[in-house]
């Protein structure tokens, strides 16, 4: 069971906004920054957003990241067919000593 | 440009060993902390172990602690994992990714297979 919980599957319209939710717990998420990944079928991860809600240089300005608590939240407004892809959320874990990953959302644009 | 390649996946026997490589270029290797992470057939992604720049400090998921074993040689731009006493669960595609979190270079992944 993954430390960080993501809801399986997610889904939505083109052009509709969606959000993808991450809980974790004061070991992880309440300590320290998320981050969120991209991952296309048959492809390496892609790092979307970090510490939070940093895009890096190329992620289009449709994809925001934040978090509360123990808690984050992945935002996608203006769905397009090119963003159907698996994201995990991830985060610094102590009890780990290093990276706990969500299980995974995996998003179908409808 | 940054280029991440791991090599040195394949099929192995339970209890059987493999060590697997990858090759870094693009970037000062030895400035940067490194991270292996797996990901099994259809499921989702899990740390393994990272190693920081001069190879002092090393950590292990505690699902591969006492099998694996990640080393680096900075000379040559390259970091190991070397995997014994393997087990069926450790099937997976192994991604070596720069950085101690937040990894925003990922090799494009080698398959260790884990069957009789």
């Amino acid at each position: 069971q993954s430390a960080l919980t993501q809801p399986p599957s997610a889904s939505g319209t083109p052009g509709r906004r969606l959000t993808i939710s991450c809980s974790g717990s004061t070991s992880n998420i309440g300590s320290y920054t998320v981050n969120w990944y991209q991952q296309l079928p048959g492809t390496a991860p892609k790092l979307l957003i970090y510490s939070n809600d940093q895009r890096p240089s190329g992620v289009p300005d449709r994809f925001s990241g934040s978090k509360s608590g123990t808690s984050a939240s992945l935002a996608i407004r203006g769905l397009q067919s090119e963003d159907e892809a698996d994201y995990y959320c991830a985060a610094w874990d102590d009890s780990l000593n290093g990276v706990v990953f969500g299980g995974g959302t995996k998003l179908t644009v409808l | 440009q940054v280029q991440l390649v791991e090599s040195g996946g394949g099929l192995v026997k339970p209890g059987g060993s493999l060590r697997l490589s990858c090759a870094a270029s693009g970037f000062t290797f030895s400035d940067y902390y490194m991270s292996w992470i797996r990901q099994t057939p259809g499921k989702g992604l899990e740390w393994v172990s990272y190693i920081s720049s001069s190879g002092s400090t090393i950590y292990y998921a505690d699902s591969v602690k006492g099998r694996f074993t990640i080393s680096r040689d900075n000379a040559k731009n390259l970091m190991y994992l070397q995997m014994n006493s393997l087990r069926a669960e450790d099937t997976a595609v192994y991604y070596c990714a720069r950085d101690l979190t937040g990894y925003a270079y990922w090799g494009q992944g080698t398959l260790v297979t884990v069957s009789s």
